[in-house]
Parts: C-alpha cells; sequence; structure tokens
C-alpha cells in the first residue's frame, strides 16, 4: 500500500509571511493524483489544491502553489501571504490513477498556527 | 450545489450498542468513501461505494460495514461499539467521472462510546 509522510506535526508562520508545508509519498506508480487538504477547527474538510502526477508544471491555486518533484516523491505546499484563516490542519493525500477503486491515503497532518 | 451531508452531526452511545451514520453525497456523485479519524491515527480509510457496490475495503474488523443505495445516499454501521470506535467519521463524495477524481468531505459524524 501507498504510504504519505508528512514530518512537521506543527508549523507556524508570522501572518503575511511564507510557509512550506512537506510531504513525501512512497509508491511504486507513474500515475497519481496528489492533494492538500485542510481541516480548520470547524472540522470541515476543504479541498486546497491538487496535482495529476503526469503534469509537470506544479499547479497554483492563488496564494497557495505546491512544488511536485516527482523523483523525489515529494509533494509541499507553499502559502503565501499567509492569513489568519489559513490556521488550521493541513493534509497531504495521494490517489492511484490506476485500476477501479478511489482511496485515498493519507499523511497525518501538519497543524498550521498564524501569528497575528 | 449543496455539499455532503451527513447525519446526525454528533451521537452518544453506550459500549455493546449498534450505530448507523448516513451520508448524502454531492448531487450527481456516484462514489462514496468513508473515513474514520482519530487524534492518533488520523484518518483511516473504511470503505469506498460506487453504484452500490463496494468497490475497497480498509483494515477493520467486521463490525464496521457500509451500503449504498441507488440515489448514492450512503450509510455506514457499526455494531458492537467499543470506546475505542469514539472518533470523528468522514464521508466522501466524488465524481469519479474520466480523471475528476477529487474527493470532497462532509462535516463529519462525532461519535462518543460510553
Amino acid at each position: 500500500a501507498q504510504t504519505v509522510t508528512q514530518s512537521q506535526p506543527e508549523m507556524s508562520v508570522q501572518e503575511a509571511e511564507t510557509v512550506t508545508l512537506s510531504c513525501t509519498y512512497d509508491t511504486s506508480e507513474s500515475d497519481y493524483y496528489l492533494f492538500w487538504y485542510k481541516q480548520p477547527p470547524s472540522r470541515q474538510m476543504i479541498l486546497v489544491i491538487r496535482q495529476e502526477a503526469y503534469k509537470q508544471q506544479n499547479a497554483t491555486e492563488n496564494r497557495f502553489s505546491v512544488n511536485f518533484q516527482k523523483a523525489a516523491k515529494s509533494f509541499s505546499l507553499k502559502i503565501s501571504d499567509s492569513q489568519l484563516g489559513d490556521a488550521a490542519m493541513y493534509f497531504c493525500a495521494y490517489r492511484s490513477a490506476v485500476g477501479t477503486g478511489n482511496q485515498f491515503y493519507f499523511g497525518t497532518g501538519t497543524s498550521l498556527t498564524v501569528i497575528p | 450545489k449543496a455539499g455532503v451531508t451527513q447525519t446526525p452531526r454528533y451521537l452518544i452511545k453506550t459500549r455493546g450498542q449498534q450505530v448507523t451514520l448516513s451520508c448524502s453525497p454531492i448531487s450527481g456523485h456516484r462514489s462514496v468513501s468513508w473515513y474514520q479519524q482519530t487524534p492518533g491515527q488520523g484518518l483511516q480509510f473504511l470503505f469506498e461505494y460506487f453504484s452500490e457496490t463496494q468497490r475497497n475495503k480498509g483494515n477493520f474488523p467486521g463490525r464496521f460495514s457500509g451500503r449504498q443505495f441507488s440515489n448514492s445516499r450512503s450509510e455506514m454501521n457499526v455494531s458492537t461499539l467499543e470506546l475505542g470506535d469514539s472518533a470523528l467519521y468522514l464521508c466522501a463524495s466524488s465524481l469519479y467521472l474520466g480523471r475528476q477524481e477529487t474527493q470532497y468531505f462532509g462535516p463529519g459524524t462525532r461519535l462518543l462510546v460510553l
């Protein structure tokens, strides 16, 4: 089974600064998807950004961007101009693009604190 | 479009009882997955249903079961509850059409077993 590792249980950032959350994964597949989800204290999990492995270009969504290094199996999330509303638990997730089934594998999460 | 809804939002049960949780996916979504979230274990995959068929199952005991109806709504059932079943149970739906594989999550059902 695939594994997803988030080595930073907690991170903090000053408001308006930039922070990078790390994620590595282990897979023997070449076609897959990677996601970052955000879970604020209200507990609703929200999709932040997604990346398809066959696309070399890094995905970007407003202040959120990823650094996808396929050979290194690394998928980090960069949050620019951090805002208080960015405080949440962030989960990295992997999903295979082959075969049937829609199973996601999640990392253990990184708790992000934004300091005013 | 309405998001994923889960009922009930909170539930308190005692050991040995059984519980049924419900999930209504986003309209048009055919895949529904269930996860158990606990502080120590993170998100653990329970099972996934597509067109009323279970396609994937995680490493949980047989006390955990589920089903999906023709309208894609899904239920999960936990029998003979144990204290360790206390968790947030999340449901996620996806369109599963071509490469549209993103999962959208509901708010979860918080289960407390006493």
